[in-house]
């Protein structure tokens, strides 16, 4: 079993567009497109923020977006807000066998 | 809104079994969901441990499934986990949640309850 791989860190101003990677393969992110993204401050319960790759659940802000390229997919963020620092976990379902995993998750920090 | 809740012991001595319970309100667990168990160990990211579909099938990650239980309680709303043969590298923050398609999309979390396996 191995995680999806996601930068440790990044980082942008207020206001800015920032992009968070999530590498997998075939056997994940390239075959399904099951891939979702969560937003985690500490001390609180996860946020899913993206699923099924590129859609948005009810209530979350259209500054946040997904999409996917072969067995990479991307968290894009727009227009970023200090309340958009967090850890940003990726997703993906790996088939009846594996099922699925996580990414190592990434921290954003608004300098 | 779907609100989840786990409780469980916070200190848990190696090699014994690990009971963990969240209560779900808000939402019938015997409506169609899937409830799984996700854990964080210290510095490191999520795991999947398993799922419980409402009709009460079971997957599990090849990973904890020849020492893992999960099952439901429509009585009392919850569903549970149980882990046996702990070790220190089950030192960890576990999560419940729920996934409305099977394909491990967690809709709503738990807070997470720490556990430290320790003598």
């Amino acid at each position: 079993q191995s995680a999806l791989t996601q930068p440790a860190s990044v980082s942008g101003s207020p206001g800015q567009s920032i992009s968070i990677s999530c590498i997998g393969s075939s056997r994940d992110v390239g075959g399904y497109d099951y891939v979702s993204w969560y937003q985690h401050h500490p001390g609180k319960a996860p946020k899913l923020m993206i699923y099924d790759v590129s859609k948005r659940p009810s209530g979350v802000s259209n500054r946040f977006s997904g999409s996917k390229s072969g067995n990479t997919a991307s968290l894009t963020i727009s227009g970023l807000q200090p309340d958009d620092e967090a850890v940003y976990y990726c997703c993906s379902y790996a088939g009846s066998y594996f099922f699925g995993y996580f990414g190592g998750g990434t921290k954003l920090t608004v300098l | 809104q779907v609100q989840l809740q786990e409780s469980g012991p916070g200190l848990v001595k190696p090699s014994e079994t690990l009971s963990l319970t969240c209560a779900v309100s808000g939402h019938s667990i015997t409506t169609a969901s899937y409830w799984g168990w996700i854990r964080q160990p210290p510095g490191k990211g999520l795991e999947w441990i398993g799922s419980v579909y409402y009709t009460g099938r079971l997957s599990y990650s090849p990973s904890f499934s020849s020492r893992i239980t999960i099952s439901l309680d429509s009585s009392e709303n919850e569903f549970s986990l149980k882990m046996t043969a702990l070790t220190a590298a089950d030192t960890a923050v576990y999560y419940c949640a729920r996934d409305t398609s099977g394909f491990l999309e967690w809709w709503e979390w738990g807070r997470g309850t720490l556990v430290t396996v320790s003598s």
